[in-house]
């Protein structure tokens, strides 16, 4: 049971661009969301997250917006630079259970 | 360095054996919880725990096992090895809702 899904497993974009990721969960019980990144090699790492009762959190050049009716989330990244090279994985969390996590989206950022 | 360590980093063992995963968390982090991450899946959630007591239960199988120890480290064990176990083992704690993951731990069965 998939609860949350990262339709997109890899995406390129132009450095200096806007990078969009994007995760869609089923469970409407989330009250969390999380965004981790992940290098080779490497445990991932927490990049940045928001609460239910929020549609936008900033930090820097990473922004996650969350559009609860649609039950989706994104995570932008502007500008974007080599080293933001890596997979990117959302997880989603309810209070007192388990962590859901998508299955990553490998993000490349072309010099 | 998210001051979440885990040993051994590689492991490399045989069909049928059994391994045993170490995890030290946070300092003051009193959540541990496993995942496994096979080749192109995500992070598998296997078992969580809170001061020694077993919290959560996710996609693990009845050959793994796992414990959290009084002084907060954690140990997976897993047993009857198939090849299909071979994967990534990451272990994470947390402080909240924001759960730090240690390097992990990548099993070759062979």
């Amino acid at each position: 049971d998939q609860q949350v899904k990262q339709n997109s497993p890899s995406l390129s974009v132009q450095e200096g661009r806007i990078s969009i990721l994007n995760c869609d969960y089923t469970n409407s019980m989330f009250d969390y969301f999380l965004w981790y990144k992940k290098y080779p090699a490497e445990g991932p790492t927490f990049l940045i997250s928001i609460s239910s009762i929020k549609d936008k959190n900033e930090d820097g050049r990473f922004t996650v917006f969350l559009n609860k009716s649609a039950k989706h989330l994104s995570l932008h990244i502007v500008p974007s630079q080599p080293g933001d090279s890596a997979v990117y994985f959302c997880a989603a969390y309810s209070t007192g259970n388990q962590f859901y996590f998508g299955t990553g989206t490998s993000l490349t950022v072309i010099p | 360095d998210s001051g979440v360590t885990q040993t051994p980093k590689h492991l490399i063992t045989a069909t049928g054996q059994r391994v045993t995963l170490r995890c030290s968390p946070r300092s003051g982090d009193l959540s541990v919880y496993w995942y496994q991450q096979s080749l192109d899946q995500g992070l598998q959630f296997l078992i969580q725990y809170y001061n020694g007591e077993e919290r959560a239960k996710g996609n693990i199988l009845e050959r793994f096992s796992a414990q959290q120890f009084p002084d907060l480290h954690s140990e997976l064990n897993l047993s009857s090895l198939e090849l299909g176990d071979s994967a990534l083992y990451f272990c994470a704690s947390s402080v909240q809702e924001t759960q730090y993951f240690g390097p992990g731990t990548r099993l070759l069965v062979l």
